[in-house]
């Protein structure tokens, strides 16, 4: 297992359009984290699933994000109508015992112009 | 409101100089405690974490922190630091009252060692 993938690494995208970020966690990991982070700070909460219940949503999450786990496995975070503001670096994370900590990805970093 | 503060956002040191970045919580209960570090281009990996147990815990690369309790502190040291500790380092705190195992973040310290 080569740990958490994200894709892509990097989006470009014009404001207003829509973009989709996928994750693949570690197989054996049944939670699964989104995390958003900018320059000079640490990662804020976004989301987070257990298997493929969607057990808590941050209010960073405004109604133009929504996220699936639809088995349990992979997820994907959609981002509609993007703004400016939603430039960052998208992290995924995955964990199965809190007591190992959580893996990280790469990240997606978005630009949106 | 619950909250990791991280006091330095930036240190310069040179190569051999001893190291302690700060790290306090707000959390009342029990606490679970991590530092990660993000190495320039690359994803958060952990350094080390308290959960229990002894408070000096050590972890990788020579890194080691320490939980005080009384003073809501975890502390990351490092003896000697080399050119390639140049990173971006962060503090982490889950509270056992969480359910869901969120970490609550600290803002980071960039550090940079001067060869």
């Amino acid at each position: 297992d080569t740990g958490v993938s994200q894709n892509p690494r990097h989006k470009i995208t014009k404001r207003g359009q829509n973009v989709t970020f996928r994750c693949d966690p570690i197989s054996e990991h049944n939670r699964l984290y989104w995390y958003r982070q900018t320059l000079g700070q640490g990662p804020e909460f976004l989301t987070y699933f257990q298997n493929e219940a969607q057990l808590e949503k941050s209010r960073l999450l405004s109604d133009r994000f929504s996220a699936e786990r639809p088995k349990g496995s992979f997820s994907t975070l959609e981002i509609q109508r993007t703004e400016q503001g939603d430039s960052a670096m998208y992290l995924c994370a995955s964990s199965f015992d809190i007591l190992r900590g959580y893996t990280f990805g790469s990240g997606t970093r978005l630009t949106v112009v | 409101a619950q909250s990791v503060s991280q006091h330095n956002h930036h240190v310069i040191l040179s190569e051999a100089a001893s190291l302690e970045l700060g790290c306090n919580y707000s959390y009342g209960g029990t606490v679970n405690l991590f530092w990660y570090v993000q190495y320039p281009g690359q994803h958060l990996q952990l350094l080390l974490k308290y959960f229990s147990g002894d408070p000096l815990v050590k972890g990788i690369k020579g890194f080691e922190a320490e939980f005080i309790k009384s003073k809501f502190s975890f502390n990351l040291r490092k003896p000697s630091v080399q050119w390639s500790d140049t990173a971006e380092y962060f503090c982490a705190v889950i509270s056992t009252m969480d359910s869901n195992y969120q970490l609550i973040w600290g803002a980071g310290t960039k550090l940079i060692i001067k060869p």
